[in-house]
């Protein structure tokens, strides 16, 4: 099993959906979550950090971690169209930090 | 807002040439890092720097690679002696505390580097 997995198709939503992405992983060292999220020729952006199981708001972002399934969630409400981007999860713990491969995210006005 | 710096944003090189890559990180920042991204795949980590001097490196940072803090502002990642397959987004990262342990890592825009 790959430590983070992050299913990589792209996804179209139009203006004003409920974007939906998550990650899996294996390694259970991994204790802080993160997202970042990334615009064409640019780099990774933090956008979401959580370090506990439970669910975290940031305005229309909220994570969510569920340690004991080893899944993670990233949701968008109200999405705009600048929130067409790809989205990666990361995780870390024990001197590892990893990546997901990252879901590109399309928003149609 | 501080910010991680990056130059070039484009490098063309040939097969067998030497590049150096170079960043500006976060000023009150003490870990560097370069990740690089082929298209299409996942940001992967290559080399962590703290303390002048390398503190974690992954398997494809070989012996091509090297890391160098010259001054007290630039950290560059060299190349010496390019392959067609080292074509990549090449990115600068740095952060307070150390990668692994709930740091925030902060990336600069990358430097596309193309060997033909």
């Amino acid at each position: 099993q790959k430590e983070v997995e992050q299913d990589p198709g792209p996804l179209s939503v139009p203006e004003g959906a409920i974007v939906s992405l998550n990650c899996t992983y294996s390694n259970s060292a991994f204790q802080y979550f993160m997202w970042y999220r990334q615009y064409s020729r640019k780099g990774p952006e933090l956008l979401m950090y959580t370090y506990s199981s439970g669910n975290k708001e940031d305005g229309r972002f909220t994570a969510q971690v569920d340690k004991s399934s080893k899944y993670i969630s990233l949701f968008i409400r109200d999405s705009q169209p600048s929130d067409s981007a790809t989205y990666l999860c990361a995780m870390s713990g024990n001197n590892r930090l990893a990546f997901g491969k990252g879901n590109q995210v399309v928003v149609i006005p | 807002e501080p910010e991680v710096t990056q130059t070039p944003s484009h490098q063309v090189t040939q097969m067998g040439q030497e590049v150096i890559l170079r960043c500006v990180p976060i000023s009150n920042h003490l870990y560097f890092y370069w990740y690089r991204q082929i298209l299409g795949q996942k940001v992967e980590f290559l080399v962590s720097f703290y303390n002048n001097e390398i503190s974690e490196k992954s398997e494809i940072f070989d012996d091509q690679f090297s890391v160098e803090r010259p001054d007290g502002s630039n950290f560059t990642l060299k190349i010496r002696s390019t392959k067609l397959e080292d074509s990549a987004m090449y990115f600068c990262a740095s952060s307070e505390a150390r990668q692994g342990v709930g740091e925030k890592l902060f990336f600069g825009s990358g430097t596309q580097l193309s060997v033909l």
